[in-house]
C-alpha cells in the first residue's frame, strides 16, 4: 500500500491566488521530491529534500516554494499562481541507501502519491 | 550528464500481442535501472528494477534484462492485456553519484480489446 498522501486532488482557482500542495508520507523516508508533470507526461523536477531543514531546486526552475519542518510533511506553495502553473503535481519520497527498507541492492526506491492536478484559469 | 532515452508514443497493440518498449541510457557510473507504471489519474508506481549488469527484473508478466554491454533495460512482455494500458518510463539512478532519479520521456500504451 501506497502511504503518501496529496492533497487537495484537483483545484481550480483564479490568477494571483496563493495555494499550498500538501504532502505527506508516512514511512519514515528522509527525501522526498516535487515532480511537474506536463500534458505530454514527461515528469520535471522541481523541488527536493535529503532531510529535515533541507530543501534544494531540482532542474526545472519553477516560482514555487517548498518547506521541509517536519520529516513527514513536505508542502508545496505558489505565492500568486497564473495560467502557466496549470499542471500536474507528483509527490513521491524515498529511503537513504543503507536505511532499513533500503535493501542490499542500494537502489533509490520512488513511492509517489496520486497527484495534484493543479488548474488556474 | 546521466540520461535515459525511451521509444516514443503512443504504442497501440491488439490484446495478447507482444510487447517491447525499448530503453536505453547514458551513465558514468554504475546506475540501477527502473521501469514505472502510471495508471490513468493515478501517482507512478514502480513496475520493477536492476541493479547491476545481467540482472533481470520481472513483475506482472514484465521483464527486462540489465545490458551493459548495449546499455539498454527494455521492457517486454509475452502477452498484453487492456489492462495493461498505461504510460511506462524508465528510469535510472546512481547511488555512488547524487542518486538522483533520471526519467525517460514516457511511452504510452494503449491495448485494444
Amino acid at each position: 500500500e501506497a502511504d503518501i498522501y496529496q492533497t487537495p486532488r484537483y483545484l481550480v482557482i483564479g490568477t494571483g491566488k496563493k495555494i499550498t500542495l500538501e504532502c505527506s508520507q508516512t514511512m519514515g523516508h528522509d527525501k522526498m521530491y516535487w515532480y511537474q508533470q506536463d500534458p505530454g507526461m514527461e515528469l520535471h523536477l522541481i523541488h527536493y529534500s535529503y532531510g529535515v531543514n533541507s530543501t534544494e531546486k531540482g532542474d526545472l526552475s519553477s516560482e514555487s516554494t517548498v518547506s521541509r519542518i517536519r520529516t513527514e510533511h513536505f508542502p508545496l506553495t505558489l505565492e500568486s499562481a497564473r495560467p502557466s502553473h496549470t499542471s500536474q503535481y507528483l509527490c513521491a519520497s524515498s529511503v537513504t541507501l543503507g536505511v532499513a527498507g533500503g535493501g542490499p541492492s542500494g537502489a533509490n526506491v520512488l513511492t509517489f502519491g496520486a497527484g495534484s492536478r493543479l488548474t488556474v484559469l | 550528464g546521466d540520461s535515459v532515452t525511451q521509444m516514443e508514443g503512443p504504442v497501440t497493440l491488439s490484446e495478447e500481442a507482444f510487447l517491447t518498449i525499448n530503453c536505453t541510457y547514458t551513465a558514468t557510473g554504475y546506475p540501477s535501472l527502473f521501469w514505472y507504471v502510471q495508471y490513468p489519474g493515478e501517482g507512478l508506481q514502480l513496475l520493477l528494477k536492476a541493479t547491476k549488469a545481467d540482472d533481470k527484473g520481472s513483475n506482472k508478466g514484465f521483464e527486462a534484462t540489465y545490458r551493459k554491454e548495449t546499455t539498454s533495460f527494455h521492457l517486454e512482455k509475452g502477452s498484453v492485456q487492456v489492462s495493461d494500458s498505461a504510460v511506462y518510463f524508465c528510469a535510472l539512478s546512481d547511488s555512488h553519484r547524487d542518486d538522483k532519479i533520471i526519467f525517460g520521456k514516457g511511452t504510452r500504451l494503449h491495448i485494444l480489446p
